[in-house]
This record gives C-alpha cells, structure tokens and sequence, in this order.
C-alpha cells in the first residue's frame, strides 16, 4: 500500500510571501500520478495541480508550482504571492497507474495553511 | 452545468439505524468513489465502482454498504454497524483519464 505523509499540520504565511508545504510519499511503483488538492472553509474540494510521476518537468499552475524529487519521493507544493483565498487545507494524494481500483487516489493528512493580511 | 450532487448536506441518525447518502452524477463518468474525512485524518476510501452493477471494498468499508443500479448514481448506505459514523463524507468520479477526481459538496453525518 501506499501512504502519504505530509509533516506539516499546521502553516501561516502573510499575504504576498511565498510559502512551501512539505509531501512525502512511500510507493515501490514507477507509474503514478500525484496531486495537490485544496479544501477551503466551504468544504468543497478543488485541484490544485497535478504531476505524472514519468514528466522530469515540475508541474506549474499559475502562482502554485511543485517541486517533484522522484527519486526521494518528495512532492512539495509551493504557493508564491499568497493571497487570502488561499487559506485552506491542502492536502497531497497519490494515485498508481495502471490500477484495477479505478482512479482512487490515497490522500495525506493534510496540511492547514493559514494567510494572514 | 455538469457536476456532482450530494444530498442531503446534513444528516442525523439515530442509535442503531441505517441511514442512506445520495449522490448523483451528470458527468457520464463511469468510475465513482466514496471517501470518509475526518478531523486531522484526510480522506479514506470507503467504497468505488468503476462501473454499473460493481463495486469494490476500499480501506475503510466495515459498516458501509453501496449499490451502482444506473452509471449516474452511487448511493452509500450507512449501516447501524458502523460505530463511529460522525464524519464528512465526499463523493467522486472520474473519466477514463483518471486526470482528475470531481468531488461533490459533501454530506456531514452526525448521531444524535
């Protein structure tokens, strides 16, 4: 099985600072996908980026960036010019490819990032 | 719009009943999911379908049980052997891609 640690409980950042939140995960597979997700007060969960485990390319969406380390099975997330609207929980999840579970993804704890004005 | 409905939002239930969790999809996805959050946990899989009339156990499946009749619905129906129900609880699917997961809104479950 695989699992996702993500060390990082809790986080704060002022607005306009950059911020980098900490994904490690266990896996002897090759083929894989991992992901950023992000859950704001509302509950509802929102994409944030996603990274195919085959790409050396470090996946970038806009102000949210990640840094992939295959080899140390790291998977950080980086969020430059925070804004408030980031606040949330985010959390890091794995998913294994080729797969007979459909497309289920193994979520991280999660990590609470709170932006300050 | 297409997306992802649960209902109801909230729900409440009484010792040692079953109680049923909607979810609906207009996504034409044929793979769907049932994760479990709880406070400080992150999501656990309960149950997913990757297609009409299957279904699979997932991490967490004790006390739970699910039906997938028609490719748009996958109701999971929570059962009075599941001791600790109190959780939110998200439903998903996904395409043949398995790009991405849509999630729906969530239903909170509470025992009274």
């Amino acid at each position: 099985a695989q699992t996702v640690t993500q060390s990082q409980p809790e986080m704060s950042v002022q607005e306009a600072e950059t911020v980098t939140l900490s994904c490690t995960y266990d896996t002897s597979e090759s083929n894989y996908y991992l992901f950023w997700y992000k859950q704001p007060p509302s509950r509802q969960m929102i994409l944030v980026i996603r990274q195919e485990a085959y790409k050396q390319q470090n996946a970038t969406e806009n102000r949210f960036s990640v840094n992939f380390q295959k080899a140390a099975k790291s998977f950080s997330l980086k969020i430059s010019d925070s804004q408030l609207g980031d606040t949330a929980m985010y959390f890091c999840a794995f998913m294994k490819l080729p797969t007979n579970s459909g497309y289920a993804l193994n979520f991280g704890k999660g990590t609470s990032l709170l932006v300050t004005p | 719009d297409g997306g992802i409905t649960q209902s109801p939002k909230y729900l409440f239930r009484k010792e040692g009943q079953n109680v049923t969790l909607s979810c609906e999809q207009n996504l034409n996805h044929d793979a769907m999911y049932w994760y479990r959050q709880d406070p400080g946990q992150g999501l656990r899989l309960i149950y997913y379908s990757q297609i009409v009339n299957d279904f699979q156990k997932g991490d967490i499946a004790e006390g739970y049980s699910v039906s997938r009749e028609k490719k748009e619905s996958f109701p999971l129906t929570v059962t009075s052997a599941q001791k600790n129900p109190t959780a939110f609880y998200l439903c998903a699917s996904s395409d043949d891609s398995g790009e991405k997961l849509f999630f729906g809104s969530g239903t909170q479950l509470s025992v009274l």
